[in-house]
């Protein structure tokens, strides 16, 4: 167990609908980061919240959004949901910014299914 | 920007023998963290390693060990006695030390088999 907590573990969907995933992050971490992973794809970075503040964008589409609450867990909100946007939807955490050497803790990870 | 590459997609090593994994990255900073990323088949992203780019010295940590060439911009990773639990796609990632820029930017990734 990383620390880093993902819930759905699966989700299956239908075209057109509207999804959340949740993540809590390690104990103690400051920083939220959402990846895709598509089939046999590299990760692709999406979105990244600092103490409930967006800190940095990536390739994340308008039909996504996210937030990160008081309490530090975040929710990326998929919408108006594609064939394409099946994915492995990864959170991590770390400690803090300003330091590379923080290690990404990553969770297990959403398997994102659209039908 | 930033870029990762890893240039073989796939590779295969005879268990208990050593297998040496491939990655260049692109950066203009000076300062910046390499790691090495293990995606076993349950998909979880597993650290094996990490790299500050201020060290000269190579990081190990048991039977991983990187090769880091920072003027050619090139970090393998060394797997010695490799196991079957070794099998896994392997990621390289780079992060920058930049403020605002902390996320890892991972590398297309190898798939290694482990042939008993």
């Amino acid at each position: 167990d990383s620390g880093v907590t993902q819930t759905p573990k699966h989700l299956i969907t239908a075209t057109g609908q509207r999804v959340t995933l949740r993540c809590s992050p390690r104990s103690g971490d400051l920083s939220v980061y959402w990846y895709q992973q598509s089939l046999d794809q590299g990760l692709q970075f999406l979105i990244q919240y600092y103490n409930g503040e967006e800190r940095a964008k990536g390739n994340i589409l308008e039909r996504f959004s996210a937030q990160q609450f008081p309490d530090l867990h975040s929710e990326l909100n998929l919408s108006s949901l594609e064939l394409g946007d099946s994915a492995l939807y990864f959170c991590a955490s770390s400690p803090n910014v300003g330091s590379g050497a923080n290690v990404l803790t990553f969770g297990a990870g959403s398997r994102l299914t659209v039908l | 920007a930033q870029t990762v590459t890893q240039s073989q997609p796939e590779m295969s090593v005879q268990e208990a023998e050593t297998v040496t994994l491939s990655c260049t990255y692109d950066t203009s900073e000076s300062d910046y963290y390499l790691f090495w990323y293990k995606q076993p088949p349950s998909r979880q992203m597993i650290l094996v390693i990490r790299q500050e780019a201020y060290k000269q010295q190579n990081a190990t940590e048991n039977r991983f060990s990187v090769n880091f060439q920072k003027a050619a911009k090139s970090f393998s990773l060394k797997i010695s006695d490799s196991q079957l639990g070794d099998a896994a796609m392997y990621f390289c990632a780079y992060r920058s030390t930049n403020f605002g820029n902390e996320k890892l930017t991972f590398g297309t990734g190898t798939r290694l088999t482990i042939i008993p």
